[in-house]
């Protein structure tokens, strides 16, 4: 069955980044993107980007230009989403999830807490 | 970007009532929309992929529908366990965008 197992919690100071994991199975990991969510606590979803497994290619929203990365590791079957010059407001919950062009999203990780705190 | 307009935010309808969400973009989108259901403390669920079509193990009672601006979720039976904050999400142009949610309760 597809699976996307995500990173522990993370605490972090202000100024610092984080790289949160998302490891995949029971599918081809290059045949579907991965794309990355957030939510901070008690609000909505934020699209943050998406990468291409097969090609690398990444799209992300403009809010996080110039402070994401997402980069995959194929050897692993594992995603990562490297987020920089955390202040506050970057305290949330991510995700990872699976994306195809034609169905969109459908698997989701479990989430990865990440807490910004001085 | 593509906004997308959920209503209502809220609703409280009865165990069996039929109930109905509304999304809407501020562009057209085709039928490139997912609805997604999310409960407390849990990641969100897909329900619902390219408008209309149900994704494997969603129960019947849950349907879609809508082309080009205007989409609907609607629960033809609602049941206790769909007390859930509700999502919609764009997905035909980057960057992907998602509904402002929608909570059912159950009264």
């Amino acid at each position: 069955q597809v699976q996307l197992v995500q990173s522990g919690a993370e605490v972090k100071k202000p100024g610092a980044s984080v790289k949160v994991s998302c490891k995949a199975s029971g599918y081809k990991f290059t045949n579907y993107g991965i794309t990355w969510v957030r939510q901070a606590p008690g609000q909505g979803l934020e699209w943050m980007g998406w990468i291409s497994p097969y090609t690398d290619n990444t799209n992300f929203a403009q809010k996080f230009q110039g402070r994401v990365t997402m980069t995959t590791d194929t050897s692993t079957n594992t995603a990562y989403m490297e987020l920089r010059s955390l202040t506050s407001d970057d305290t949330a919950m991510y995700y990872c999830a699976r994306e195809m062009a034609v169905t969109g999203t459908d698997y989701w990780g479990q989430g990865t807490l990440v807490t910004v705190s001085s | 970007d593509i906004q997308m307009t959920q209503s209502p935010s809220s609703l409280s309808a009865s165990v069996g009532d039929r109930v109905t969400i509304t999304c809407r973009a501020s562009l057209y989108i085709s039928n490139y929309l997912t609805w997604f259901q999310q409960k407390p403390g849990k990641a969100p669920k897909s329900l619902i992929y390219a408008a209309s079509s149900l994704q494997s193990g969603v129960p019947s009672r849950f349907s879609g529908s809508g082309s080009g601006t205007d989409f609907t979720l609607t629960i033809s039976s609602l049941q206790p366990e769909d007390s859930a904050t509700y999502y919609c999400q764009q997905y035909n142009s980057y960057p992907l965008t998602f509904g402002g949610g929608t909570k059912v309760e159950i009264k």
